[in-house]
């Protein structure tokens, strides 16, 4: 729909296993975002890759891992999650320095973290 | 301060009144004011958007009113419609040596009854 592909679109883990997100953007764009978003709380920027370089929110667990292994496509790494980490992740991207500076958001990933 | 306020957090209107939403900041090096529209289950899709520069943008039934002087910056929804019930975000974007980046308000609930 938008050009940003989120697979799963829904997850179920226990706390202890290890699964993955990932995220495709087929509009060319240079940097991916990924968001964190629950309920009743204002959307969570935790990870941007921008022109290759890595940023992240200083408030974002250990237990979340990203990995960019090229400019299309994200992954956020998950292991050892708790209960409160049940959310919506969403991922998005844009095209820095584009002259319209739209993000383009995919529809998400519904985790919930038994 | 790298965020936004947003209010109200829900709102009803009827079938063709205007519903506004409001939003504020602090942070003078927020360069670009998008709204989102995020229907359930969707991921946020981007609505219109503005500069500081300039103080009203019009697209469709949807105009951004922005107040520099001020720090805040409203969506107008002209003619609302059902179809227009969703949860609509603010944001801000700042530029850092990183690239972009992109902070959200907490987003208002809008229902438009028939």
């Amino acid at each position: 729909e938008t050009g940003v592909t989120q697979t799963p679109r829904h997850l179920v883990m226990g706390m202890t296993n290890k699964k993955s997100l990932k995220c495709e953007q087929h509009l060319g764009h240079n940097a991916m975002y990924w968001y964190k978003q629950s309920a009743k709380k204002p959307l969570e920027l935790m990870f941007v890759y921008s022109l290759e370089e890595r940023v992240e929110n200083n408030s974002v667990p250990s237990r979340f891992s990203p990995e960019c292994p090229n400019s299309s496509h994200l992954f956020l790494h998950l292991h050892t999650l708790q209960p409160e980490d049940s959310a919506l992740y969403l991922c998005a991207s844009s095209q820095v320095g584009g002259a319209k500076n739209i993000q383009y958001f995919g529809a998400g990933t519904r985790l919930s973290v038994l | 301060q790298q965020q936004v306020k947003q209010s109200p957090q829900s709102l009803i209107v009827q079938k063709g009144g205007i519903p506004i939403i409001n939003c504020a900041y602090e942070n003078t090096a927020f360069d670009y004011f998008p709204w989102y529209q995020q229907f359930p289950g969707k991921g946020p899709a981007l609505l219109i958007a503005i500069r500081p520069d300039v103080s009203e943008k019009k697209e469709g039934r949807f105009t951004i009113s922005f107040n520099k002087s001020a720090k805040q910056f409203s969506l107008h929804i002209m003619d609302s419609q059902p179809g227009d019930s969703a949860t609509y975000f603010c944001a801000a974007r700042w530029k850092d040596n990183y690239g972009q980046n992109f902070v959200f308000g907490p987003g208002t609930r809008l229902s438009v009854l028939p």
